[in-house]
């Protein structure tokens, strides 16, 4: 059964790159990696997505090295308001694993 | 326009009775899903719905009960409640199977007394 770890938590100062990492050893070939953000009492919200290389969007970036058996994501310049917990995601066809989430606390 | 919503936001209940949790979504997606997050909050997917049809059923006990009376609804139904059920149930929808981009609803939590 394919387990998903994270760190449980990290915590940062206002304006650091935050890098967060998801360990998935037994990834499958067509599995995506996905990553979400959860802040109290909301549902997770979808950062960003990659099957490997680097992805970068408006907000965060993914790197999958080509092993593909883990993943990091990178949060620019973080500020009080990305304090959340966040969850990793290998997806692929009928397969949905979250990973343990970890919980980031931005400090000024 | 919420997107995702679910009804009750809280449901507090005691063990052995029967609930139901609303899920509804107005973003034209073909794919619901139901996941149990927990005191730990840990996130594991229950069922999952295509075009009304069910194409996940984790192991999850046969107490619960998803249904899906259109895309845009999944509905879940737990009989014979017990303190092990308590948790946030939350709903989500993407616009079809696999890795999509889900979004999820605001969550239901679910307290058994």
């Amino acid at each position: 059964l394919a387990k998903t770890t994270q760190p449980i938590s990290m915590d940062s100062y206002e304006g650091q790159e935050v890098n967060i990492t998801c360990s998935h050893n037994n990834i499958a070939t067509n599995d995506y990696i996905t990553w979400y953000q959860q802040f109290p009492s909301q549902g997770p919200r979808f950062i960003i997505q990659g099957y490997k290389t680097k992805v970068t969007n408006e907000v965060a970036s993914l790197f999958i090295p080509a092993d593909r058996k883990s993943s990091t994501l990178s949060l620019p310049r973080v500020s009080l308001s990305d304090t959340a917990v966040y969850y990793c995601l290998a997806s692929g066809t009928y397969k949905y694993i979250f990973g343990t989430g970890t919980r980031l606390k931005v400090l000024a | 326009d919420t997107a995702v919503s679910q009804t009750p936001k809280y449901l507090v209940t005691q063990m052995g009775n029967d609930k139901s949790i609303k899920c509804e979504q107005n973003l034209g997606h073909d794919t619901m899903y139901w996941y149990k997050q927990d005191s730990k909050k840990f996130l594991k997917i229950m069922f999952s719905y295509n075009n009304k049809e069910l194409i996940i059923n984790e192991t999850v006990p046969n107490r619960f009960s998803p249904k899906s009376p259109d895309k845009a609804h999944l509905n879940l139904h737990i009989n014979s409640l017990e303190l092990g059920d308590s948790a946030v149930y939350f709903c989500a929808s993407s616009s079809g199977q696999g890795a999509k981009e889900q979004f999820f609803g605001p969550g239901t939590r679910l307290t058994v007394l």
